[in-house]
């Protein structure tokens, strides 16, 4: 258990809607990560949260936004979806930017 | 150019065999990474390292700052290392990390 907590595991849905995957890091980490994994693809950065800012976007689409709460939790929330962004979507967690990273088990993503 | 290579792509290697991956780089680190996706999807960190070697159980890491090169080995291989091994260096900011595609490695008993 690596300690960083993603809700749902699995989340089945149709083009055009939309959706909010939940990260919860560490205790006391204050960095986040998301990564998008498609099918055989390797891991895909969209963006990184430090203790509340955005410190660093990836080739993260228009359709998507994240933010970090108070509490450090984070969301990415995905809209008018897709058939292509389907994927397993993770979310890392540090204690400092660059350090060793913890990865929840993954959201993974179907739009049908 | 990636900014980080691995090879091989995909391994097979029979049980009890050395093993070993190679991850190359071309951006300025502080630190490599090393970590293990399980064919259920889940990602672990085996290693982070700056310099020199770590080993953990039948895990070494090794990496040569000045080549910008770094290796993970596996001694005695077994079917539960099957995995897919990802290197991963952090970009000069730290903001993020820039991840080799992975090799695909299949321990046959």
């Amino acid at each position: 258990d690596s300690g960083v907590t993603q809700t749902p595991k699995h989340l089945i849905t149709a083009t055009g809607q939309r959706v909010t995957l939940r990260c919860s890091p560490r205790s006391g980490d204050l960095s986040v990560y998301w990564y998008q994994q498609s099918l055989d693809q390797g891991l895909q950065f969209l963006i990184q949260y430090y203790n509340g800012e955005e410190r660093a976007k990836g080739n993260i689409l228009e359709r998507f936004s994240a933010q970090q709460f108070p509490d450090l939790h984070s969301e990415l929330n995905l809209s008018s979806l897709e058939l292509g962004d389907s994927a397993l979507y993770f979310c890392a967690s540090s204690v400092v930017i660059a350090g060793e990273l913890f990865f929840g088990e993954g959201s993974r993503l179907t739009v049908l | 150019k990636n900014e980080v290579e691995q090879s091989p792509q995909n391994l097979t290697a029979q049980e009890g065999e050395f093993i070993t991956i190679n991850c190359s780089y071309s951006v300025g680190i502080s630190a490599l990474h090393w970590l293990q996706q399980h064919p259920g999807g889940g990602i672990v960190s085996l290693f982070m390292l700056s310099s020199g070697k770590k080993k953990h159980g039948r895990l070494i890491a090794t990496i040569n700052i000045q080549e910008k090169h770094s290796s993970l080995h596996i001694t005695a291989s077994h079917p539960r290392d099957s995995a897919v091994y990802i290197c991963a260096a952090p970009s000069n900011t730290g903001n993020q990390f820039y991840f080799g595609t992975g090799t695909s490695l299949t321990v046959i008993p």
